[in-house]
C-alpha cells in the first residue's frame, strides 16, 4: 500500500491565491522528503530537499520565497505555493525514502498534486 | 555529476510482443539504478533496481532490467506486452557507494510506452 500520502490531488484556485500542499509519510518518520515539479510530457524537476527540524535546501533556480517549505514533523513536509500565479500551475511530487535507508533504496512518491491557477 | 538519458520519447508496441524501453546512465563509480512507472495524474511506481550482482534484475509486473556495465545502459524489457502497460516509464540513477538518505535520485526524461491491442 501506500507510504506517502499527499494533499490535495486536486487543486483549482484563483491568481494570488497562496496554495497548501501536505505530504505525510504514512508509516514511518521521514527527515527528509523531496519535492518535484512536473510540466506537462516532461521529466520530474527537483525543487527541493526538505529536512526536518531545518531550512530547505532549494535547487538553483527555485525561488524559495515562492515555494516555501515547513517540514515541521517527522511525518509531514508541507510545500506552499505563495501567490500562486497561472505559471505555476503544474504537476507536484513528494517523495521520501524509510529512515535508515541509504541512496541504494527506492524513493516512495505520493500520487501527486495538480495545482491549476486561473 | 550524474545524469540519465532516455533517448525514446515514445514507444508503441503491439500487445503481446516484447518491449524494451532504454536508458543510459553516466555517473563516476558504480550506480544505483531504478526504474519506475507513473500512470495519468499519478505518482511514481517503483519497479525495480539494480545495486549490485546479477546484471539481469526482476521487478514488479513481469518487467525486468539488464544492467551493462560496458555499455552504461539499464534497458528495461518485458517479454510480452500488455495494453496495461501503457504508461509513463522513468529511469533514476544514485551515486554508489552507499550515501545517505539525503541524496535524491536524479531522473530520465521518461519514455511514453503505447501497447496497442
Amino acid at each position: 500500500g501506500a507510504v506517502v500520502s499527499q494533499h490535495p490531488s486536486w487543486v483549482i484556485c484563483k491568481s494570488g491565491t497562496s496554495v497548501k500542499i501536505e505530504c505525510r509519510s504514512l508509516d514511518f518518520q521521514a527527515t527528509t522528503m523531496f519535492w518535484y515539479r512536473q510540466f506537462p510530457k516532461q521529466s520530474l524537476m527537483l525543487m527541493a530537499t526538505s529536512n526536518e527540524g531545518s531550512k530547505a535546501t532549494y535547487e538553483q533556480g527555485v525561488e524559495k520565497d515562492k515555494f516555501l517549505i515547513n517540514h515541521a514533523s517527522l511525518t509531514l513536509s508541507t510545500l506552499t505555493v505563495t501567490s500562486a500565479h497561472p505559471e505555476d500551475s503544474s504537476f507536484y511530487i513528494c517523495s521520501a525514502r524509510k529512515p535508515g535507508q541509504g541512496s541504494n533504496q527506492p524513493q516512495h512518491f505520493g500520487d501527486g498534486t495538480r495545482l491549476s491557477i486561473l | 555529476a550524474q545524469s540519465v538519458a532516455q533517448p525514446e520519447d515514445q514507444v508503441n508496441v503491439a500487445e503481446g510482443n516484447p518491449l524494451t524501453v532504454k536508458c543510459t546512465y553516466s555517473v563516476s563509480g558504480n550506480p544505483y539504478l531504478f526504474w519506475y512507472v507513473q500512470y495519468p495524474n499519478r505518482g511514481l511506481q517503483f519497479l525495480l533496481k539494480y545495486i549490485t550482482g546479477d546484471n539481469l534484475v526482476k521487478g514488479s509486473y513481469g518487467f525486468e532490467a539488464e544492467f551493462n556495465k560496458s555499455q552504461t545502459s539499464f534497458h528495461l524489457k518485458k517479454p510480452s506486452a500488455l495494453v496495461s502497460d501503457s504508461a509513463l516509464y522513468f529511469c533514476a540513477v544514485s551515486p554508489g557507494p552507499f550515501n545517505s538518505g539525503n541524496t535524491p535520485l536524479v531522473f530520465g526524461k521518461g519514455t511514453r510506452l503505447s501497447v496497442i491491442a
